[in-house]
């Protein structure tokens, strides 16, 4: 049972236009989100996070949306530049839970110059 | 500074090898993690360290054996591992405001440990 689920396994966006990532997730325990960035062979980067209280954070060029209602969250990346090509991970953290994240499977973003 | 050192970064053994991860952070944190992620896939839990004591082992198997010698420093120990243990591991630190419960707290991951068993 996939609790958070990242649908497109990858996104080709031209250099300079938005780019938007999906994630949706089934369960309503989760309180926190967060989207880590990773390059192949290195360790996941912490992007940008969003506590459930809140339906939008912003850091810089990325933007992250909450729509509590359709359980589903989005990273939006404006302008987009050739060093965001990496894949990118959608992860929730539940409540009762201690120490937990729920991963989603990644979505590799490939940057079009 | 959220940084998270990983020694060393590429580690090939074999079978009947003993080896050992070592982690290192700086940033006060409470809670620490070993991750082990293979390619194309997110990373799978193994071990939580929280105030130096084993909070979480995610049934992994005994030929791994973490180790927290103090707040800053992580290990994990390898003998006799298995070719399908090759991965890239991961090892993530979070501040753990205490009282077993995160309270919407962040991980932050090291680079990572490239491990290949022949």
């Amino acid at each position: 049972d996939q609790q958070v689920k990242q649908n497109s396994p990858s996104l080709s966006v031209q250099e300079g236009r938005i780019s938007i990532l999906n994630c949706d997730y089934t369960n309503s325990m989760f309180d926190y989100f967060l989207w880590y960035k990773k390059y192949p062979a290195e360790g996941p980067t912490f992007l940008i996070s969003i506590s459930s209280i809140k339906d939008k954070n912003e850091d810089g060029r990325f933007t992250v949306f909450l729509n509590k209602s359709a359980k589903h969250l989005s990273l939006h990346i404006v302008p987009s530049q050739p060093g965001d090509s990496a894949v990118y991970f959608c992860a929730a953290s539940p409540m009762d839970s201690n120490y937990q994240l729920i991963w989603g499977a990644g979505t590799k973003l490939i940057i079009k110059p | 500074d959220t940084e998270v050192t990983q020694t060393p970064k590429h580690l090939v053994m074999g079978m009947t090898n003993k080896k050992s991860l070592k982690c290192e952070q700086h940033m006060g944190h409470r809670a620490m993690y070993w991750y082990k992620q293979k390619a194309k896939k997110p990373p799978e839990l193994m071990f939580v360290y929280s105030y130096e004591k084993l909070s979480i082992n995610e049934s992994v198997p005994s030929r791994f054996s973490p180790e927290c010698p103090n707040s800053s420093l992580l290990n994990l120990h390898l003998h006799a591992l298995q070719p399908e243990d090759s991965a890239l591991y991961l090892c993530a630190s979070s501040q753990d405001r205490g009282g077993g419960r995160t309270n919407q707290e962040t991980q932050y991951f090291g680079p990572g440990t490239r491990l290949l068993v022949l």
